[in-house]
């Protein structure tokens, strides 16, 4: 696997059920990222890490729930989540000491019904 | 608090055109610009990253520049192709701990 990867790509859930969203990246980064990106909106930022402890939380509901083992896996837990939470959400990373380009996996695909 | 406009929302050309994508952002403090180009319902890809000490940055047909004091850059296409549809975002970097403010997005549309 080179690159970010996500899974599920795809995810259809019930508003009283519980998920997670899983993210990998293997280019030796040390801060991740969680974007969600609705139709007709900027991408929005949700949770930021840098080298595993979280240094942004975007004004998140508490249903959405961000988990950072180690630099190379990020998590998102979901749950009671609403019909408006549909969207796809991207992970991403970089190297906080520079260049700080960002790189983004393929996105998970949520729809909440 | 900064915010990144692209215009326009989208564009037509036909093949071998070149494409000129522009973007603009309030507040010149910014760490760098990064483009990106988003195929539908895929992820992003970089595309160009462009320091606050840079004016432009150059891969293959794509160029970018960048003017700080006026809150502007600029994404060149040459001799586009149909592979070149896509959305094109740009995004600023404007503080130290990597958050990105992004821009909505030009959609390109490139004709046989």
């Amino acid at each position: 696997e080179t690159g970010v990867t996500q899974t599920p790509r795809h995810l259809v859930m019930g508003m009283t059920n519980k998920k997670s969203l899983k993210c990998e990246q293997h280019l030796g980064h040390n801060a991740m990222y969680w974007y969600k990106q609705s139709a007709k909106k900027p991408l929005e930022l949700m949770f930021v890490y840098s080298l595993e402890e979280r240094v942004e939380n975007n004004s998140v509901p508490s249903r959405f729930s961000p988990e950072c083992p180690n630099s190379s896996h990020l998590f998102l837990h979901l749950h009671t989540l609403q019909p408006e939470d549909s969207a796809l959400y991207l992970c991403a990373s970089s190297n906080d000491g520079g260049p700080y380009e960002q790189y983004f996996g393929p996105g998970t695909r949520l729809t909440v019904t | 608090k900064q915010e990144v406009t692209q215009i326009p929302a989208a564009l037509s050309v036909p093949e071998g055109e070149n494409l000129v994508l522009n973007c603009s952002f309030t507040d010149s403090a910014i760490y760098n610009l990064q483009w990106f180009r988003q195929d539908p319902g895929k992820g992003l890809t970089s595309l160009l990253l462009i320091q606050s000490s840079q004016r432009e940055q150059t891969s293959g047909r794509l160029n970018a520049s960048l003017d700080k004091s006026s809150g502007r850059s600029t994404l060149y296409i040459a001799a586009s192709q149909p592979g070149d549809s896509a959305t094109y975002l740009c995004a600023v970097k404007a503080d130290s701990w990597g958050k990105l403010q992004f821009g909505a997005g030009t959609q390109v549309v490139v004709t046989p």
